[in-house]
Order: C-alpha cells, then sequence, then structure tokens
C-alpha cells in the first residue's frame, strides 16, 4: 500500500525559505489520476490546504498562499517538494503531504485525501 | 471563497448514535469527504463520495448529503471514536471544515 513520508527541517528562521520533501512509497508517483498535495494544520487549530502538484507537474495552489508557494516533483525520486518563501511565525504548523484523487460524473463530483504522511512540525522562530 | 461550516463540538453517549454536519454552497455539486483526526496523529479518511468507506473503516460510519449540508453518521459510537472529524470540499479551491470535536461521554 503507498505511503508517504514528509522530510525536512523543523525549525526556520524568519524571513527564510521552509522546505520540505514528501516521499512516496508502495506506488509510483507517475500514476495517472492522483493529485500529490500538501496541506498543514497550525497548533490547536483546523486543517489548511496549501496546493498540489500533478505528476506532470502542473500546479494549483491555495489562493491565499500562492505567491509564496511552490510545489515541484521528481519522478525519478518518486517525491514531491514543498517549498514556502518568506516564512513569519504565522506558518508555524503540523506539514501533511497526501495523495488526492477523484472525479466527476455528469452530475456531481467527489474527491479525497488518502492517503497521508504522519506529518512534520515546522517551527518558524529566530 | 468558499467555506464550510462545522459545529465546534459534539457530544454523544456512548453507544448512541451522532451526526456531525457540514454546511457550504459547494457541496450541492461535491461531495464531502470526511476525516477522524486523533491527538497527535494525522488524519484518516473515514467517508468520501456519496457513502464509501475504506477498508477498515467500521460500519457504523456513514455519509449523506442533501442540498448544501452533507452530514456523516455514527451509529453505536464508541470510546475510540472520539476525535476531531473535518469535511472537505472543493469548487474554485480545497477547502476544510473548521472541524468538530466529538465527546463520547
Amino acid at each position: 500500500q503507498v505511503q508517504l513520508q514528509e522530510s525536512g527541517p523543523g525549525l526556520v528562521k524568519p524571513s527564510q525559505t521552509l522546505s520540505l520533501t514528501c516521499t512516496v512509497s508502495g506506488g509510483s508517483i507517475s500514476s495517472g489520476g492522483y493529485y500529490w498535495s500538501w496541506i498543514r494544520q497550525h497548533p490547536g487549530k483546523g486543517l489548511e490546504w496549501i496546493g498540489y502538484i500533478y505528476y506532470s507537474g502542473s500546479t494549483y495552489y491555495n489562493p491565499s498562499l500562492k505567491s509564496r508557494v511552490t510545489i515541484s516533483v521528481d519522478t525519478s525520486k518518486n517525491q514531491f517538494s514543498l517549498k514556502l518563501s518568506s516564512v513569519t511565525a504565522a506558518d508555524t504548523a503540523v506539514y501533511y503531504c497526501a495523495r488526492e484523487w477523484g472525479y466527476c460524473s455528469s452530475t456531481s463530483c467527489l474527491g479525497w485525501f488518502d492517503p497521508w504522511g504522519q506529518g512534520t512540525l515546522v517551527t518558524v522562530s529566530s | 471563497s468558499s467555506e464550510l461550516t462545522q459545529d465546534p463540538a459534539v457530544s454523544v453517549a456512548l453507544g448512541q448514535t451522532v451526526r456531525i454536519t457540514c454546511q457550504g454552497d459547494s457541496l450541492r455539486s461535491y461531495y464531502a469527504s470526511w476525516y477522524q483526526q486523533k491527538p497527535g496523529q494525522a488524519p484518516v479518511l473515514v467517508i468520501y463520495g456519496k457513502n464509501n468507506r475504506p477498508s477498515g473503516i467500521p460500519d457504523r460510519f456513514s455519509g449523506s448529503s442533501s442540498g448544501n449540508t452533507a452530514s456523516l453518521t455514527i451509529t453505536g459510537a464508541q470510546a475510540e471514536d472520539e476525535a476531531d472529524y473535518y469535511c472537505n470540499s472543493r469548487d474554485s479551491s480545497v477547502v476544510f471544515g473548521g472541524g468538530t470535536k466529538l465527546t463520547v461521554l
């Protein structure tokens, strides 16, 4: 079964760039139909979708974060990555990677995130 | 911007039935998916689509939808169901509800 694992620094200084990588195992990131996403959760708060990438490289970002986010994919390593620039303390959160799949019928659409990585806490502090 | 609204907290007596709701305009054309999150753990998908359960999710979990409201129902709640529950949908962007903290009494 597919498993995802986040990795990267747990501490980032203000104004710097947060960089995380998600390694996919048990399946190929190039499998069509899936969107590879980043989602974060501020301490004690709800979930916030950051963006996703398709294996072809096409991306879509949360409009509220779009100016600071870059998501890329490395199919040879079966990984995808997140870069969030100009971070502040407000970017302190647990960051999750997840696989999304979905489709539309003639009348409705559905999608879901499964599986998720275990999450990694990133603290922004000097 | 699209929004999904959930009650912040719900409680249920052990063994009873509880319904957790999620409201938003996007739900008129996009089925909600539901996630269970226990403290210190990653969210886990429990319901997706009209009423689909991933492998391993007990059949006491079910989903339904009407108009702009999606519901997650737990029939015969167990102590281990105490958790935060989030709904998710999409229109112009992906959005999560604010979450519902379920307490099993």
